[in-house]
């Protein structure tokens, strides 16, 4: 119940195409969904998060979509580019006291090619 | 400064060797955690540190020992380590233990 599944494993985009990565969860007391870029050596950067109050959230060319009674979000890259090519992990969160722990998917290396 | 620093970015140890990893941040964070990560696996939690006491130890193997002697600095001392230790370590630090995490860029280690 604490797992969030998140596919695909891999992603191969061209340039200018929209990038797709899904992610669904079955604990309903998560309600922090951030997703996470990681470039090969680096640690994850926080690309967009959304709490389940919304449907949707944009920022630039990166957009959230939640899907409350699916249980189920995911992220759209519009416009791909080639230095998007990285690794996706979407994490989930239980808010309030005492919460740390990000619970995250497995991780999606997507490859944008030119 | 807006970021979380770790050091050193490489480490290469044996088996018998003590080693210790730095994590540093100044945003006025006062939670700081340690990550390992294997290749092509998510990040997996160590150690949560809130107002710089631990409050979260995740069944971690003694052998590894974190330390935080103040709100911007934390340790993970290493000590007779096993070659399936080799991961990136990585360090993130948050506002409080509810707020967004920003990881460091980690410290890549290989035990031999």
């Amino acid at each position: 119940q604490q797992q969030v599944k998140q596919s695909p494993q891999s992603l191969i985009v061209q340039k200018g195409g929209i990038s797709i990565i899904n992610c669904a969860y079955e604990n309903t007391a998560f309600d922090y969904f951030p997703w996470y870029q990681q470039f090969p050596g680096k640690g994850p950067a926080l690309l967009i998060a959304i709490r389940p109050d919304v449907s949707e959230k944009k920022e630039g060319r990166f957009t959230i979509s939640f899907n409350k009674s699916a249980k189920q979000f995911s992220l759209h890259i519009m416009d791909s580019q080639p230095g998007d090519s990285a690794t996706y992990f979407c994490a989930a969160r239980i808010s309030g006291a005492g919460s740390y722990q990000l619970t995250f998917g497995k991780g999606t290396k997507l490859s944008v090619i030119p | 400064d807006t970021e979380v620093t770790q050091t050193p970015k490489h480490l290469v140890m044996g088996m018998t060797n003590k080693k210790s990893l730095k994590c540093e941040q100044h945003m006025g964070h006062r939670a700081m955690y340690w990550y390992k990560q294997k290749a092509k696996k998510p990040p997996e939690l160590m150690f949560v540190y809130s107002y710089e006491k631990l409050s979260i130890n995740e069944s971690v193997p003694s052998r590894f020992s974190p330390e935080c002697p103040n709100s911007s600095l934390l340790n993970l001392h290493l000590h007779a380590l096993q070659p399936e230790d080799s991961a990136l370590y990585l360090c993130a630090s948050s506002q409080h233990r509810n707020n967004e995490q920003f990881f460091g860029p980690g410290t890549r280690l290989t035990v031999l």
